[in-house]
This record gives structure tokens, sequence and C-alpha cells, in this order.
């Protein structure tokens, strides 16, 4: 089992749809990070959280830390948003590990 | 700023052939990390830099590997005697301590092919 899972691994939607992808960790963290890579591998980073919830324009995070549980929403999708979100959970252990999810495929149909 | 960069984009070795590849971080960024992708898979944790010192080492990173960072800006990654397995992208990024937010920024990778 990995220590950190994401869901679904892949999502197509219609242009215009609710989007949310989830990532569940195990190991204890003191953040979280929201990553977007597009094909040919650039990776672009979309939000870092320790509580609570951030927005940035149709981008929403949120994660509980009880739960240890983190989701990114994206409304009103767009086929631009069609992407790998990853995300990586930063250790607790003040050594700054990174432990990344495998991934969501994310593709938005026009 | 022109972002993290990594050379070369593509390297193509026959195993048993040692590389090396460089990353230049964003200039005041004083993390620096390695990972590695395979494909259909996400990153995985290789190596971290504050400033000059490694601080954490995967267990993935045999001896075979070796990074370093010698005056706290650039940092090159090593791999001796490649194996097919070495195959992979290689992923540079950093990120500036100490701040609430601190993005990490990726560069665009080396993709080693090892025949």
């Amino acid at each position: 089992k990995n220590e950190v899972e994401q869901s679904p691994q892949n999502l197509t939607a219609q242009e215009g749809e609710f989007i949310t992808i989830n990532c569940s960790y195990s190991v204890g963290i003191s953040a979280l990070h929201w990553l977007q890579q597009h094909p040919g591998g650039g990776i672009v980073s979309l939000f870092m959280l320790s509580s609570g919830k951030k927005k940035h324009g149709r981008l929403i995070a949120t994660i509980n830390i009880q739960e240890k549980h983190s989701s990114l929403h994206i409304t009103a999708s767009h086929p631009r948003d069609s992407a790998v979100y990853i995300c990586a959970a930063v250790s607790n252990f003040g050594n700054e590990k990174l432990t990344f999810g495998t991934g969501t495929r994310l593709t938005i149909i026009p | 700023d022109t972002g993290v960069s990594q050379d070369p984009r593509h390297k193509i070795t026959k195993r048993g052939q040692n590389v090396t590849f460089r990353c230049d971080p964003i200039s005041e960024h004083n993390r620096l990390y390695w990972y590695r992708q395979t494909l259909g898979q996400g990153p995985e944790f290789l190596t971290y830099f504050q400033n000059e010192a490694q601080l954490e080492k995967s267990r993935l990173l045999s001896d075979r590997f070796s990074a370093e960072r010698p005056k706290g800006s650039f940092s090159t990654l090593e791999i001796q005697r490649t194996e097919q397995g070495d195959s992979a992208m290689y992923l540079c990024a950093s990120s500036l301590d100490g701040l609430e937010y601190s993005p990490l920024h990726f560069g665009n990778g080396t993709r080693l092919t090892v025949t």
C-alpha cells in the first residue's frame, strides 16, 4: 500500500463539470502539495496547504489533518485543465521529504 | 528569473556508462530536491539539499548514485555504471525555506534512456 494514494487514477469529464480529485495519506505530514503535470513533463505547483482550504481562481484545495485526506476541486472545468494532478505529502520529521501520489490523469472533453 | 533549469534534456547511454546531470535552481532558493519519475508513476524522492548540505537521501539511491551541491547553488546528480532500470525522467525542484507558502518550482527534467 502506497503511503499517499490518489483517486481516481483516471477521470474524464465534460467541459463545465465540477471535478474532485482525492488524496489520502498514511504518513505524518507537515503540509501537502498539489501539483499539475502537463504532457511533456513540466510540473507546476498549485497549492501547498497544512490546514483548511485554499482557493486560486477555479481551483480549490482542502485538507483534513485528522482524517488524513485532501481534495482538489476544479470548478467550471475546461479542456486546458487536462493534465495529471499529483498530491505530495511533506514529511513532518523535519527532513522535508516529499512522498508523491501516483497522480490522477484528468481529461476534459469540449 | 528563468526558473529551474536542467541539463541535458535527454541522455541516451549504454549500460555500464556513467552519466551526470545538472540542475540550476532559482537563484535565491536554498532548498533543492532530486526526484525520479518512471512512466505512469508519480515522482519518487531521491535526495534533498538545504544550501550545500545533503540532508536526506532515499533508500532508492544506491551507492551508484551520488549528488552534490558544492556551493549551495547548482547541483549535480551522477549515476555510475548505469543499468537499464535507471531509465527514467530525473526531475529537480527548488524552493525557498521560511515562507508560509513555499511552492516547489520544477525543472523540465532530464530523460535518461539506458540501452
